[in-house]
């Protein structure tokens, strides 16, 4: 089945990192994906990983994939107020049509 | 090309009224969805289009929803008969063969039934 889940908040102070976590039942799934989304705005790809790597680091992101676990998360270092938004994860259903399912989102708050 | 286009941004309309959106993909994409997304959600698939055909549609698009995309360019997505329940955010994605698949969206169409 397709579901993909997330905690609701999180709350970092400037300069720390954040980790954002998510699991996701599809053991097939092939692509998963970190979106952003700020206050009014459609949703922006930040980056993602192919299901046969466990880590990828791109800048301030990391993202580390547990298959077993069917965990993901990212890693954003040196977080910046900036980078207050919601945070989707989300997992591409293979298929021959890649639709995406995506989780509910994790409001990043950065404290000052 | 700057991305994906959505129009309007914003529309208010009575209760039973029917509503047209729009979504202009970017041009080399040849893959279109369309999601739904209330408030506090995250965003819920409803239909996509690979050039003109429409492949798969969600049991969330009702027959009151309707969605085409003419020559495999833009796209528009028509509500009849509008309820309180179809308020929300309406984004389309674009997304091109032989990448990551990721998709670019649009800001949004934000309908708001009353």
């Amino acid at each position: 089945g397709e579901d993909v889940e997330q905690s609701l908040f999180l709350s970092v102070r400037e300069g720390d990192s954040s980790v954002i976590n998510c699991t996701y039942t599809d053991s097939s799934s092939t692509y998963l994906y970190w979106y952003k989304q700020e206050p009014g705005a459609g949703l922006q790809l930040l980056t993602y990983i192919f299901s046969n790597m466990d880590m990828k680091q791109d800048q301030r992101l990391t993202v580390l994939l547990n298959k077993k676990d069917k965990h993901l998360s990212l890693r954003i270092a040196d977080t910046q107020t900036g980078d207050s938004a919601i945070y989707f994860c989300a997992e591409m259903n293979p298929g021959g049509y890649q639709k995406v399912t995506f989780g509910i989102g994790t409001k990043l708050q950065v404290i000052p | 090309d700057t991305g994906v286009s959505q129009n309007p941004r914003h529309k208010i309309t009575k209760r039973g009224q029917n509503v047209t959106f729009r979504c202009d993909p970017i041009s080399e994409h040849n893959r279109l969805y369309w999601y739904r997304q209330t408030l506090g959600q995250g965003p819920e698939f409803l239909t996509y289009f690979q050039n003109e055909a429409q492949l798969e549609k969600s049991r969330l698009l009702s027959d009151r929803f309707s969605a085409e995309r003419p020559k495999g360019s833009f796209s528009t997505l028509e509500i009849q008969r509008t309820e309180q329940g179809d308020s929300a955010m309406y984004l389309c994605a674009s997304t091109g063969t032989g990448t990551n698949y990721g998709y670019t969206f649009g800001s949004g169409t934000r309908l708001t039934v009353v």
